[in-house]
């Protein structure tokens, strides 16, 4: 039973656009959802978060929303960079305190 | 701090025998987490640990597997005895606080093969 989905295995993107990851969840226990880059040869590495009170959380170039009635969050990537060429892992947390991940999402950014 | 380490960084062994990976937090970190990486299954959580007492292990797929924290700057991941469907990538992370808010810190994961 996955709680957390990442539909895209993988997403293509040209330098200087956007790029939308996608994640869906099914337990409405969570309030806490972040997201992670991985690298290869490389553990992931937290990139941003959203509290559930919240519908948007921005940081720099990317920002992460949150739609609580769909259970649909997103990551926005702009503009996206080479460099961001990595794994991008969706996870969800609450009460239950341990963090539940998705099975990723690979992007590549073309230059 | 150097972050989380994990040794091996690599291990191939062959069904049946028995691996041991390592993990040392970030010192101060109270809580500590082993996950496993597969392409169909992503990043799943097996087992942490709070202040070196396990606190979940339900992820934990059957008793071949078994996880200590002897000490705040220990823990080792067993599988015994090994199969091939155990390969998979590896990774330690650690905690300051709160399991599900606060960032976690991944090492750089142990690549296993069982062939």
């Amino acid at each position: 039973d996955q709680q957390v989905k990442q539909n895209s295995p993988s997403l293509s993107v040209q330098e200087g656009r956007i790029s939308i990851l996608n994640c869906d969840y099914t337990n409405s226990m969570f309030d806490y959802f972040l997201w992670y880059k991985k690298y290869p040869a490389e553990g992931p590495t937290f990139l941003i978060s959203i509290s559930s009170i919240k519908d948007k959380n921005e940081d720099g170039r990317f920002t992460v929303f949150l739609n609580k009635s769909a259970k649909h969050l997103s990551l926005h990537i702009v503009p996206s960079q080479p460099g961001d060429s990595a794994v991008y892992f969706c996870a969800a947390g609450g009460s239950g305190n341990k963090l539940v991940f998705g099975a990723g999402t690979i992007l590549r950014v073309k230059s | 701090d150097a972050g989380v380490i994990q040794s091996p960084r690599h291990e191939v062994t062959e069904m049946g025998q028995e691996v041991t990976l390592r993990c040392k937090p970030i010192s101060g970190h109270d809580y500590l987490f082993w996950y496993r990486q597969t392409m169909m299954r992503g990043l799943e959580l097996l087992i942490y640990f709070n202040n070196n007492v396990p606190i979940d292990d339900s992820g934990m797929p059957e008793d071949r597997f078994s996880a200590k924290m002897p000490n705040a700057s220990f823990s080792t991941l067993k599988i015994q005895p090994s199969e091939p469907r155990d390969s998979a990538v590896y990774f330690c992370a650690s905690s300051l606080r709160r399991v599900s808010t606060d960032t976690q810190y991944f090492g750089p994961g142990t690549r296993l093969t069982v062939l």
